[in-house]
């Protein structure tokens, strides 16, 4: 199985903030790979995948980006909505979600 | 749209058996597998098993291989995860995932599973 390792596993950012959050892969995974964002009490949410391919509705602050086994979300400007906790997960084999990331409020 | 709603879950002993079911709707259900990912309380996601568009292949995660079957019936748009031999460690929300390839487009709201005596 292709494990993925994600970092930070929290944040405290300020609205307006740039975020970035990476996820590393135990090999590579030819840019399968996909983020999501889970709010308290939700179910995930799809935000990216193939790396960088935004989801339909899903805000322009958000993108994706790496190859091989390194791949980075950014949030270019955060908004208040945008505090949850995020989940990368490769779809290059069996699929596997890295631990998560929590965004919280500075 | 796309609706999954799981329904099924509840409190079970140890030992016990669980039927989850999911119905679909808004998609044409037979064409696509389906998934089901669990989340303990406060961890994160763990992908726990799939199935073909019509049913003729299945996979499942070690941690429930030999316990959980997953099964579906495109007649009536419906997942099913039956659950045996239940342990503490499968306490969780059960989410019922639609895919485009493997990744997640649509998810179900999820059913708490709770595994105690």
């Amino acid at each position: 199985d292709i494990q993925m390792t994600q970092s930070p596993s929290s944040l405290s950012a300020s609205v307006g903030d740039r975020v970035t959050i990476t996820c590393r892969a135990s090999q590579g995974i030819s840019n399968s790979l996909a983020w999501y964002q889970q709010k308290p009490g939700k179910a995930p949410k799809l935000l990216l995948y193939a790396a960088s391919r935004l989801e339909s509705g899903v805000p322009s602050r958000f993108s994706g980006s790496g190859s091989g086994t390194d791949y980075t979300l950014t949030i270019s400007s955060l908004q208040p909505e945008d505090f949850a906790t995020y989940y990368c997960q490769q779809y290059y084999s069996t699929p596997h979600f890295g631990g998560g990331t929590k965004v919280e409020i500075k | 749209e796309v609706q999954l709603v799981e329904s099924g879950g509840g409190l079970v002993q140890p030992g016990g058996s669980l039927r989850l079911s999911c119905s679909a709707s808004g998609f044409t259900f037979s064409s696509y597998a389906m998934h089901w990912v669990r989340q303990a309380p406060g961890k994160g996601l763990e992908y726990v098993s799939a199935i073909s568009s019509n049913g003729g292949s299945t996979y499942y995660a070690d941690s429930v291989k030999g316990r959980f079957t997953i099964s579906r019936d495109n007649s009536k748009n419906t997942l099913y995860l039956q659950m045996s031999s239940l342990r503490a460690e499968d306490t969780a929300v059960y989410y019922c995932v639609k895919a485009v390839w493997y990744y997640f487009d649509y998810w179900g709201q999820g059913t708490l599973v709770t595994v105690s005596s």
